[in-house]
């Protein structure tokens, strides 16, 4: 139980290109689902909250019109990178809450390599 | 602020030497403390939550245990295969994020 996705694995862009990341939980439905980037060799850096059927919330410093959220179903969320530079390359991972769950566990997907050329 | 530390940075044992990895905490009102394994280019595989001082979770080799300062992750007799980055995070407050520690790097070697 408790499976989350990421679509796609990897992927590379040109820049000035956007990219879509969709990020579904398999087997429970998510009210939350949260988003992070990490760079090599560094832990986690929460980018924003999301919930299902309103905005997301942005960490500080995270610019909201580049990495913009959607969260429509109670199963999918999507970060998609707008005008995508290579400074954006980095490994984005998604994680979900269970909403049924008694806990704040969070469930991470695979996470998504994307390099920006 | 709600800070994690975590020790040793890295961590290199013998195939069945056992030892423990730390995990210390400053949260206002902790809620879970967590515990999840990294391997290379995938996300963190979840392994114990913990909600109050003194008590332990096992799962294999592996056990946690939790007081109200510090966490640890205690490993018996690692394996090969028990090699990965493992982190551990809390939450805290009213709301759901999670602070991480930026893990422990073990190598167990044959």
């Amino acid at each position: 139980g408790a499976v989350v996705s990421q679509h796609p694995s990897w992927v590379i862009c040109k820049s000035g290109t956007s990219v879509k990341i969709e990020c579904r939980s398999l087997d429970f439905q998510a009210t939350t689902m949260f988003w992070y980037r990490q760079f090599p060799k560094q832990s986690l850096m929460l980018m924003a909250t999301s919930n299902e059927g309103s905005k997301a919330t942005y960490e500080q410093g995270v610019e909201k019109d580049k990495f913009l959220i959607n969260h429509a179903s109670l199963t999918l969320s999507t970060l998609t990178v707008t005008s995508a530079h290579p400074e954006d390359s980095s490994f984005y991972i998604c994680s979900a809450r269970d909403a049924s769950g008694p806990t704040d566990t969070q469930y991470f997907g695979p996470g998504t390599r994307l390099t920006v050329l | 602020e709600d800070q994690v530390t975590q020790s040793p940075e890295a961590l290199r044992l013998q195939e069945g030497e056992s030892s423990s990895l730390n995990c210390s905490y400053t949260v206002s009102g902790l809620r879970g403390l967590f515990w999840y394994r990294q391997d290379p280019g995938k996300g963190p595989e979840f392994l114990f939550t913990l909600y109050s001082a003194g008590e332990e979770k096992e799962k294999e080799r592996l056990k946690a245990t939790l007081t109200k300062k510090e966490s640890f992750l205690h490993i018996t007799a690692p394996k090969p295969e028990d090699s990965a980055t493992y982190l551990c995070a809390a939450s805290a407050g009213g709301g759901n994020k999670l602070t991480f520690g930026t893990g422990t790097q073990l190598k167990v070697e044959l």
